[in-house]
């Protein structure tokens, strides 16, 4: 079973960037063909999936914060990364990263990181 | 986007009670629908894929339908350890999640 743990400041000002890193473990990342996601949670809220990046390096993102985010990997260090710009109190949540698995009709999260609460506040 | 819609957002039954609720999509999405269950201070559980395949190990008294905009999700027997909070997620064009319905015990 892969293991995920996302870590990064647990505190950022508002206008700056929020920055976080997945680890994964093995060598998950550079084996097969999955999705790499993150997702958030704002206290007591519903889910928001905020973007992916494939195996390839292809990504894809919430048309909401597309302006906002970049997701990227680095095989090397089996690691994902998350940036999100110009944050706000509305950023504040748990942050989770996730592997997506696919097929021709299927298409789910099989391995979650446990999250990681980031909260914008100066 | 696709926007998915949950309702109730809230329920409260009592242990042995079938449990129902509901997702709907602002588009068709054939049976791309995934179901998770989460519980506080957790990350989602997958029991549904597809609208209505239960996943392995998935305690039977869960089961999912639904097909094109309107889909159901039921517990058929509510537990004590089903109380949680129960996510649609669909896949057809993206990904995007209901905003959940949070099922306690009355």
């Amino acid at each position: 079973q892969v293991q995920l743990q996302e870590s990064g400041p647990g505190r950022v000002k508002p206008s700056q960037t929020l920055s976080l890193t997945c680890t994964v473990s093995d060598d998950a990342i550079r084996i097969g063909s999955y999705y790499w996601n993150w997702l958030r949670q704002p206290a007591g809220k519903g889910l928001e999936w905020i973007g992916r990046i494939y195996t390839s390096g292809n990504t894809d993102y919430n048309s909401s914060l597309k302006s906002r985010v970049s997701i990227s990997l680095d095989t090397s260090k089996s690691q994902l990364s998350l940036k999100l710009d110009s944050v706000t109190a509305a950023d504040t949540a748990v942050y989770y990263c996730a592997r997506e698995v696919f097929g021709v009709r299927t298409d789910f999260f099989d391995s979650w990181g446990q999250g990681a609460l980031v909260t914008v506040s100066s | 986007d696709i926007q998915m819609t949950q309702s109730p957002s809230f329920l409260s039954a009592s242990v042995g009670d079938k449990v129902t609720f509901t997702c709907q999509a602002s588009h068709d999405i054939h049976k791309f629908l995934n179901w998770y269950q989460q519980k506080p201070g957790k990350a989602p559980k997958l029991l549904i894929t597809e609208a209505s395949n239960l996943q392995s190990g998935v305690p039977s008294r869960f089961s999912g339908s639904g097909s094109g905009t309107d889909f159901t999700f039921t517990i058929t027997g509510l537990q004590p350890e089903d109380i949680a909070t129960y996510f649609c997620q669909q896949y057809d064009r993206l990904l995007s999640f209901g905003g959940g319905t949070k099922v306690d015990l009355k």
